[in-house]
């Protein structure tokens, strides 16, 4: 199993371009987030699925879209980069329930000019 | 507002000895669980530990090991035996329903 993936790796964008950071999972899960990691605040979470169809709203949503249409791919778009986007971002994978681990892909760092 | 609090940005250790990094939490939730991760400089995020809030016993997984006060709101992390391996970022993190909240994190240095 490849577990959970993240495409690209690292990226750099302009002010008020467009893109969508790649998540893949391989492992039938579920549940799957996007989490985003700045200095001093540990991860936030931003969006998650609980299931093909069905998003809802994390933490720190604003400036980022979702769309779950299938199990294993949870991409995140971002519709207009601002410099408040540059982060580190985690995409996560779990079987349904609370007291299951969350698997981490390996981050996608992300710099807005 | 569920939050996770770790007031220890930085720790240093020396190898073979132990270290506890602390870890408070803040919810009016009744089912929940509470985990250890670490980020070592790969950026990786890995399970260390996890712990379920209806069960008193602490969590233990070889060298780590948990102290989980469920009435203080307290969920602290052992490590014993410290390795240079274990230099990295340790969170603490609280999951309820389908939300996951993460602690700032503590640096773990660990000297030789």
């Amino acid at each position: 199993n490849a577990g959970v993936t993240q495409t690209p790796k690292f990226q750099v964008l302009k002010t008020g371009q467009s893109m969508t950071l790649q998540c893949a999972q391989d492992m039938n899960h579920e549940y799957m987030s996007w989490y985003r990691q700045d200095p001093g605040m540990g991860l936030r979470l931003i969006h998650y699925s609980v299931g093909a169809g069905i998003t809802d709203q994390g933490e720190v949503p604003n400036g980022y879209n979702v769309s779950r249409s299938t199990t294993e791919d949870f991409p995140l778009r971002l519709l207009s980069a601002a410099p408040s986007q540059t982060s580190v971002y985690f995409c996560a994978s779990s079987l349904a329930g609370t007291h299951n681990e969350q698997f981490f892909g390996p981050g996608t760092r992300l710099t807005v000019l | 507002a569920q939050t996770v609090t770790q007031s220890q940005p930085e720790m240093s250790v020396q190898e073979a000895e132990t270290v506890t990094l602390s870890c408070t939490y803040d919810t009016s939730e009744n089912n929940y669980y509470l985990f250890w991760y670490k980020q070592p400089p790969s950026r990786q995020m890995i399970l260390v530990i996890r712990q379920e809030a209806y069960k008193q016993q602490n969590a233990t997984e070889n060298r780590f090991s948990v102290n989980f006060q469920k009435a203080a709101k307290s969920f602290s992390l052992k490590i014993s035996d410290s390795q240079l391996g274990d230099t990295a970022m340790y969170f603490c993190a609280f999951r309820y329903g389908n939300k996951l909240v993460f602690g700032a994190g503590t640096i773990l240095r660990v000297k030789s």
